[in-house]
Protein backbone atom coordinates (compact mmCIF):
# COMPACT_ATOMS: atom_id res chain seq x y z
CA UNK A 1 0.00 0.00 0.00
CA UNK A 2 1.81 3.52 -0.94
CA UNK A 3 1.91 6.27 1.89
CA UNK A 4 1.30 9.36 1.66
CA UNK A 5 2.87 11.17 -1.08
CA UNK A 6 4.11 15.05 -0.54
CA UNK A 7 5.55 17.20 -3.59
CA UNK A 8 8.02 18.32 -3.86
CA UNK A 9 10.24 17.85 -1.18
CA UNK A 10 12.12 21.00 -0.91
CA UNK A 11 11.73 24.56 -1.95
CA UNK A 12 13.12 27.47 -2.15
CA UNK A 13 11.71 31.17 -2.72
CA UNK A 14 12.25 34.55 -2.42
CA UNK A 15 9.92 36.44 0.00
CA UNK A 16 7.05 37.48 -1.72
CA UNK A 17 6.81 34.78 -4.38
CA UNK A 18 4.04 32.17 -4.39
CA UNK A 19 4.71 28.50 -3.29
CA UNK A 20 2.28 25.55 -3.92
CA UNK A 21 2.04 21.99 -1.65
CA UNK A 22 0.67 19.12 -3.26
CA UNK A 23 -0.52 16.10 -1.24
CA UNK A 24 -1.85 12.41 -2.42
CA UNK A 25 -3.78 10.54 0.65
CA UNK A 26 -3.37 6.83 1.44
CA UNK A 27 -6.49 5.47 -0.94
CA UNK A 28 -9.63 5.23 0.89
CA UNK A 29 -8.68 7.81 3.81
CA UNK A 30 -11.41 10.56 4.54
CA UNK A 31 -9.86 12.33 6.93
CA UNK A 32 -6.73 14.82 5.58
CA UNK A 33 -4.49 17.07 7.61
CA UNK A 34 -1.76 19.82 6.66
CA UNK A 35 0.44 20.25 9.57
CA UNK A 36 2.76 22.86 9.57
CA UNK A 37 6.34 21.78 11.76
CA UNK A 38 9.17 24.92 12.69
CA UNK A 39 12.34 23.88 13.60
CA UNK A 40 12.60 22.46 17.04
CA UNK A 41 8.88 22.60 17.55
CA UNK A 42 5.64 19.84 17.31
CA UNK A 43 3.67 19.77 14.24
CA UNK A 44 0.45 22.48 14.45
CA UNK A 45 -2.29 22.11 12.43
CA UNK A 46 -3.61 24.19 9.80
CA UNK A 47 -6.30 22.37 8.29
CA UNK A 48 -8.14 19.46 8.62
CA UNK A 49 -10.50 17.91 5.82
CA UNK A 50 -12.76 15.24 6.10
CA UNK A 51 -13.77 14.52 2.34
CA UNK A 52 -14.23 17.78 1.06
CA UNK A 53 -15.09 19.38 3.73
CA UNK A 54 -12.60 21.91 5.82
CA UNK A 55 -13.72 20.71 9.09
CA UNK A 56 -11.17 22.60 11.25
CA UNK A 57 -9.05 25.56 9.46
CA UNK A 58 -8.96 27.37 12.66
CA UNK A 59 -5.26 27.72 12.73
CA UNK A 60 -4.97 28.61 8.56
CA UNK A 61 -3.47 32.01 8.33
CA UNK A 62 -6.20 32.81 5.97
CA UNK A 63 -4.62 36.22 4.50
CA UNK A 64 -2.30 34.08 2.90
CA UNK A 65 -2.71 30.68 3.00
CA UNK A 66 -5.51 28.56 1.50
CA UNK A 67 -6.14 25.53 0.76
CA UNK A 68 -8.38 22.90 -1.17
CA UNK A 69 -8.88 19.59 -1.96
CA UNK A 70 -10.96 18.33 -4.92
CA UNK A 71 -13.13 15.40 -5.04
CA UNK A 72 -11.94 14.42 -1.70
CA UNK A 73 -8.84 12.83 -2.73
CA UNK A 74 -5.59 15.20 -3.49
CA UNK A 75 -5.11 18.56 -1.81
CA UNK A 76 -2.89 21.26 -2.80
CA UNK A 77 -1.93 23.55 0.00
CA UNK A 78 -0.50 27.47 -1.46
CA UNK A 79 0.72 30.60 0.16
CA UNK A 80 0.27 33.57 -1.27
CA UNK A 81 2.73 35.77 -0.78
CA UNK A 82 5.59 33.99 1.51
CA UNK A 83 7.07 35.60 4.36
CA UNK A 84 10.41 34.80 5.63
CA UNK A 85 8.63 33.32 8.83
CA UNK A 86 7.19 30.86 7.01
CA UNK A 87 9.98 29.31 6.65
CA UNK A 88 9.32 25.06 7.80
CA UNK A 89 8.22 22.08 7.35
CA UNK A 90 4.97 21.43 5.68
CA UNK A 91 3.03 18.11 6.63
CA UNK A 92 0.29 15.76 4.69
CA UNK A 93 -1.33 13.31 6.85
CA UNK A 94 -4.23 11.33 5.99
CA UNK A 95 -6.45 9.01 8.53
CA UNK A 96 -9.03 6.48 7.67
CA UNK A 97 -11.26 9.11 10.58
CA UNK A 98 -10.68 9.64 13.94
CA UNK A 99 -9.91 7.64 16.54
CA UNK A 100 -7.63 5.82 13.61
CA UNK A 101 -3.98 6.96 13.90
CA UNK A 102 -2.72 9.36 11.38
CA UNK A 103 -0.36 8.62 8.56
CA UNK A 104 2.15 11.08 7.23
CA UNK A 105 4.04 12.40 4.12
CA UNK A 106 7.65 13.13 4.38
CA UNK A 107 7.26 16.85 4.35
CA UNK A 108 8.17 19.99 2.73
CA UNK A 109 10.38 21.49 3.82
CA UNK A 110 10.27 25.31 3.37
CA UNK A 111 13.11 28.28 3.13
CA UNK A 112 12.16 31.99 2.28
CA UNK A 113 14.79 33.57 1.29
CA UNK B 1 -9.07 22.20 25.57
CA UNK B 2 -7.16 19.43 24.70
CA UNK B 3 -2.94 20.01 25.09
CA UNK B 4 -0.20 17.86 25.83
CA UNK B 5 3.18 18.09 27.48
CA UNK B 6 6.73 16.51 26.86
CA UNK B 7 8.67 16.86 29.73
CA UNK B 8 12.08 17.08 29.02
CA UNK B 9 12.60 18.37 25.22
CA UNK B 10 16.25 16.11 25.20
CA UNK B 11 16.81 13.13 26.74
CA UNK B 12 20.42 10.74 26.79
CA UNK B 13 20.93 7.17 27.44
CA UNK B 14 23.39 4.72 26.81
CA UNK B 15 23.22 2.19 24.68
CA UNK B 16 21.41 -1.01 26.49
CA UNK B 17 19.86 1.70 29.02
CA UNK B 18 16.25 2.15 29.55
CA UNK B 19 14.51 4.45 27.56
CA UNK B 20 11.93 6.86 29.36
CA UNK B 21 10.43 9.34 27.66
CA UNK B 22 7.24 11.38 29.80
CA UNK B 23 3.91 12.44 28.45
CA UNK B 24 1.19 14.27 30.12
CA UNK B 25 -2.46 14.97 28.64
CA UNK B 26 -4.71 17.50 29.80
CA UNK B 27 -7.97 16.66 28.59
CA UNK B 28 -11.69 16.76 30.46
CA UNK B 29 -12.14 12.89 28.98
CA UNK B 30 -9.25 11.04 28.58
CA UNK B 31 -8.42 11.06 24.80
CA UNK B 32 -6.58 8.80 22.32
CA UNK B 33 -3.16 8.90 22.52
CA UNK B 34 -0.81 8.33 20.05
CA UNK B 35 3.43 8.27 20.11
CA UNK B 36 5.25 9.23 16.85
CA UNK B 37 8.92 8.98 15.63
CA UNK B 38 10.46 11.55 13.34
CA UNK B 39 14.41 10.83 12.01
CA UNK B 40 16.11 13.46 10.38
CA UNK B 41 14.34 14.76 7.14
CA UNK B 42 11.54 12.60 7.82
CA UNK B 43 7.55 12.92 7.92
CA UNK B 44 6.30 11.07 11.74
CA UNK B 45 6.16 7.33 11.64
CA UNK B 46 3.25 5.77 14.16
CA UNK B 47 5.08 3.59 17.19
CA UNK B 48 1.58 2.92 18.76
CA UNK B 49 -1.21 4.22 20.09
CA UNK B 50 -4.15 3.92 22.83
CA UNK B 51 -7.94 4.24 22.29
CA UNK B 52 -9.74 1.60 24.43
CA UNK B 53 -8.75 -1.63 25.89
CA UNK B 54 -5.64 -2.44 27.49
CA UNK B 55 -3.50 0.68 29.32
CA UNK B 56 -0.57 -1.19 28.23
CA UNK B 57 0.14 -1.19 24.50
CA UNK B 58 3.04 -2.46 22.56
CA UNK B 59 4.43 -0.90 19.20
CA UNK B 60 7.16 -1.36 16.61
CA UNK B 61 11.17 -1.23 17.23
CA UNK B 62 10.46 -2.62 21.11
CA UNK B 63 8.73 0.08 22.29
CA UNK B 64 5.71 0.40 24.39
CA UNK B 65 3.53 2.82 26.45
CA UNK B 66 1.27 2.72 29.65
CA UNK B 67 -1.98 4.74 30.15
CA UNK B 68 -2.41 6.08 33.33
CA UNK B 69 -6.01 7.95 33.87
CA UNK B 70 -5.18 8.92 37.53
CA UNK B 71 -1.56 10.57 36.80
CA UNK B 72 -3.03 11.79 32.91
CA UNK B 73 -0.02 10.63 31.38
CA UNK B 74 1.26 8.10 28.53
CA UNK B 75 5.09 7.86 28.94
CA UNK B 76 7.13 5.55 26.70
CA UNK B 77 9.30 3.08 27.46
CA UNK B 78 12.14 0.61 26.11
CA UNK B 79 14.02 -1.83 28.19
CA UNK B 80 17.22 -1.51 25.88
CA UNK B 81 17.87 1.45 23.58
CA UNK B 82 19.63 0.54 20.37
CA UNK B 83 21.62 3.50 18.36
CA UNK B 84 18.83 3.13 15.45
CA UNK B 85 16.18 4.79 18.62
CA UNK B 86 17.85 8.35 18.13
CA UNK B 87 15.47 10.14 16.92
CA UNK B 88 12.60 12.61 18.01
CA UNK B 89 9.66 11.35 19.59
CA UNK B 90 6.43 13.01 19.71
CA UNK B 91 2.98 12.38 22.08
CA UNK B 92 -0.13 13.03 19.99
CA UNK B 93 -3.81 13.60 21.76
CA UNK B 94 -7.37 13.14 20.08
CA UNK B 95 -9.81 14.74 21.79
CA UNK B 96 -13.28 12.65 22.31
CA UNK B 97 -16.38 13.33 24.40
CA UNK B 98 -18.04 11.22 26.73
CA UNK B 99 -19.12 8.85 24.60
CA UNK B 100 -16.17 7.99 22.95
CA UNK B 101 -16.54 9.42 19.97
CA UNK B 102 -13.11 11.61 18.75
CA UNK B 103 -13.46 15.02 17.54
CA UNK B 104 -10.72 14.32 15.22
CA UNK B 105 -7.81 17.41 15.60
CA UNK B 106 -4.74 15.58 16.60
CA UNK B 107 -2.51 17.94 18.78
CA UNK B 108 1.26 17.26 19.00
CA UNK B 109 3.45 17.58 22.21
CA UNK B 110 7.30 19.73 21.28
CA UNK B 111 8.73 16.61 21.04
CA UNK B 112 12.08 14.86 23.07
CA UNK B 113 14.73 14.06 21.13
CA UNK B 114 16.38 11.16 21.85
CA UNK B 115 20.49 10.68 22.31
CA UNK B 116 22.05 7.04 22.43
CA UNK B 117 25.41 7.08 23.37
CA UNK B 118 27.62 3.84 22.49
Amino acid sequence: EAGVVQSPRYKIIEKKQPVAFWCNPISGHNTLYWYRQNLGQGPELLIRYENEEAVDDSQLPKDRFSAERLKGVDSTLKIQPAELGDSAVYLCASSPGPPRPAFFGQGTRLTVV
Amino acid sequence: AQSVTQLGSHVSVSEGALVLLRCNYSSSVPPYLFWYVQYPNQGLQLLLKYTTGATLVKGINGFEAEFKKSETSFHLTKPSAHMSDAAEYFCAVSARNAGGTSYGKLTFGQGTILTVHP
